[in-house]
C-alpha cells in the first residue's frame, strides 16, 4: 500500500476484554516495528519483525501481549483482558531494511475503561 | 529506564531564535536517527548519522553525531512557527541489533 495502515483507529473496550489491532505496513517492507506511545512522549518499543521472523519481544510488558506476522505482511497485536494500565497510543512501523527509515502509521488509541 | 535521554523536555521560543535539542546515552550507537512528530500524526523521520563527528544540515537545521557516538544534537536556526513539533531522536546499539530505541522528546514550541 501507499503507507502503513492501522485499524482500528480507535478502540474502547472493558476491562478484561481481548484486543486485537491490524498493521497493513508498507507492500515492499520487510521490517515492521510495534511501539506503545503515551501523549507527549516517545514511542516504546515492544517488538519487531523481519519477514515473519520476530527476533525481539523484548518489550513486551507482560505475557498478556503477543503479536503476530504469519506471512511476512500484515501484523496484529493481541492483548488479553485488557487493563486500565493497557490504555495507550499503539504504533506500528514498517521499514524496507531494519536499519532504515520507520514509517509509522496514524495509530490505534486504546482504551480500557 | 530511557536508553536515550533528551533534553530539554520542553522548549518554548519565539520566531527567528535558535534552539538545541540534546540527545544523550551512556552506550554506543551504530547509527542515530531524529524524527519530528506533529499533533495527531505519526514521526517523520528528519536525518540518520552513522559516523561518530558527522555534521549534517538540512536547511535550518544541523545534526551532529558526537565523537563516540554516545551523543547527538539538533540545532535550529531562526526558528518558525512550522518547526513546532515533537523532536524524537531513536538510536540503534549495533548493526546487528535492529531495535530502534526512542528517547522520550522534547516538545518545541514556536510562538509567532
Amino acid at each position: 500500500g501507499a503507507g502503513v495502515s492501522q485499524s482500528p483507529r480507535y478502540k474502547v473496550t472493558k476491562r478484561g476484554q481481548d484486543v486485537t489491532l491490524r498493521c497493513d505496513p508498507i507492500s515492499s517492507h520487510a521490517t515492521l516495528y510495534w511501539y506503545q506511545q503515551a501523549l507527549g512522549q516517545g514511542p516504546e518499543f515492544l517488538t519487531y519483525f523481519n519477514y515473519e521472523a520476530q527476533p525481539d519481544k523484548s518489550g513486551l510488558p507482560s505475557d498478556r501481549f503477543s503479536a503476530e506476522r504469519p506471512e511476512g505482511s500484515i501484523s496484529t497485536l493481541t492483548i488479553q483482558r485488557t487493563e486500565q494500565r493497557d490504555s495507550a497510543m499503539y504504533r506500528c512501523a514498517s521499514s524496507h531494511s531494519p536499519t532504515g527509515e520507520l514509517f509509522f502509521g496514524e495509530g490505534s488509541r486504546l482504551t480500557v475503561l | 529506564t530511557q536508553l536515550l535521554k533528551q533534553s530539554p523536555q520542553f522548549l518554548s521560543i519565539q520566531e527567528g531564535e535558535n534552539l538545541t535539542v540534546y540527545c544523550n546515552s551512556s552506550s554506543v550507537f551504530s547509527s542515530l536517527q531524529w524524527y519530528r512528530q506533529e499533533p495527531g500524526e505519526g514521526p517523520v523521520l528528519l536525518v540518520t548519522v552513522v559516523t561518530g563527528g558527522e555534521v549534517k544540515k538540512l536547511k535550518r537545521l544541523t545534526f551532529q553525531f558526537g565523537d563516540a557516538r554516545k551523543d547527538s544534537s539538533l540545532h535550529i536556526t531562526a526558528a518558525q512557527p512550522g518547526d513546532t513539533g515533537l523532536y524524537l531522536c531513536a538510536g540503534l546499539r549495533r548493526s546487528n541489533d535492529y531495535k530502534l530505541s526512542f528517547g522520550a522528546g522534547t516538545t518545541v514550541t514556536v510562538r509567532a
